[in-house]
């Protein structure tokens, strides 16, 4: 099972929209609505940012929204802060036996 | 609060077995199912093995079928990672993390296929 494709690195300056991408296949992404993306600042474990393809849980700002198309998957942050800054991982059940497959990372760089 | 602590970490050498622990507090344990997250030094998430909340069902990355063997013990609400011949590229920290389960208008299932809580991992370093 190879892992799901993002970007390498994505910036922006504070105030802006950046989007994250993350593109698996119809056996990942693209067939199934389990698509949740993580947060992790340096040396700390990741926190759910969203779930379940566009679901926010309690306490995650609006400012970070999320949605699929096709076997593509997508993060927003819109009006990137400071504290935004960190690395960012999109995860999704797959049909393969493996049950669970993560994306490459994204580094997001508030400029 | 919902609380997950990782132990069992250290150096050993390639071809050891290690065991990690993970101790759960503060809610249901064998009602969910668990997963056992690694990521090396510098590098991504792996997702590396999930077991059911019953402990009947598990499952593994292809990297570490064979050589690795998850459980649990759910009246001691703890989870378990059995490594064998352990490679230098299983090097990283290993999280365990709660799958918070998936619910529609007609079943519930251990697996939402996310995790709503992580530990703070413990590391594993493999080198001669």
């Amino acid at each position: 099972q190879s892992a799901l494709t993002q970007p390498a690195s994505v910036s922006g300056s504070p105030g802006q929209s950046i989007t994250i991408s993350c593109t698996g296949t119809s056996s990942d992404v693209g067939g199934y609505s389990f698509v949740s993306w993580y947060q992790q600042h340096p040396g700390k474990a990741p926190k759910l940012m969203i779930y379940e393809v566009s679901n926010r849980p309690s306490g995650v700002s609006s400012r970070f929204s999320a949605s699929k198309s096709g076997n593509t998957a997508s993060l927003t942050i819109s009006g990137l802060q400071s504290e935004d800054e960190a690395d960012y991982y999109c995860s999704s059940y797959t049909s393969s036996s493996t049950l669970e497959v993560f994306g490459t990372g994204t580094k997001v760089t508030v400029l | 609060e919902v609380q997950l602590l990782e132990s069992g970490g250290g150096l050993v050498q390639p071809g050891a077995s290690l065991r990690l622990s993970c101790a759960a507090s503060e809610f249901s344990f064998s009602s969910y199912a668990m997963t056992w997250v690694r990521q090396a030094p510098g590098k991504g998430l792996e997702w590396v093995s999930g077991i059911s909340g019953s402990g009947a069902d598990t499952y593994y990355a292809d990297s570490v079928k064979g050589r690795f063997t998850i459980s649990r013990d759910n009246s001691k609400k703890t989870l378990y990672l059995q490594m064998n011949s352990l490679r230098a590229e299983d090097t990283a920290v290993y999280y365990c993390a709660k799958d918070p389960g998936y619910c529609s208008s007609t079943r519930c299932s251990d697996w939402g296929y996310y995790m709503d809580v992580w530990g703070k991992g413990t590391t594993v370093s493999v080198s001669s």
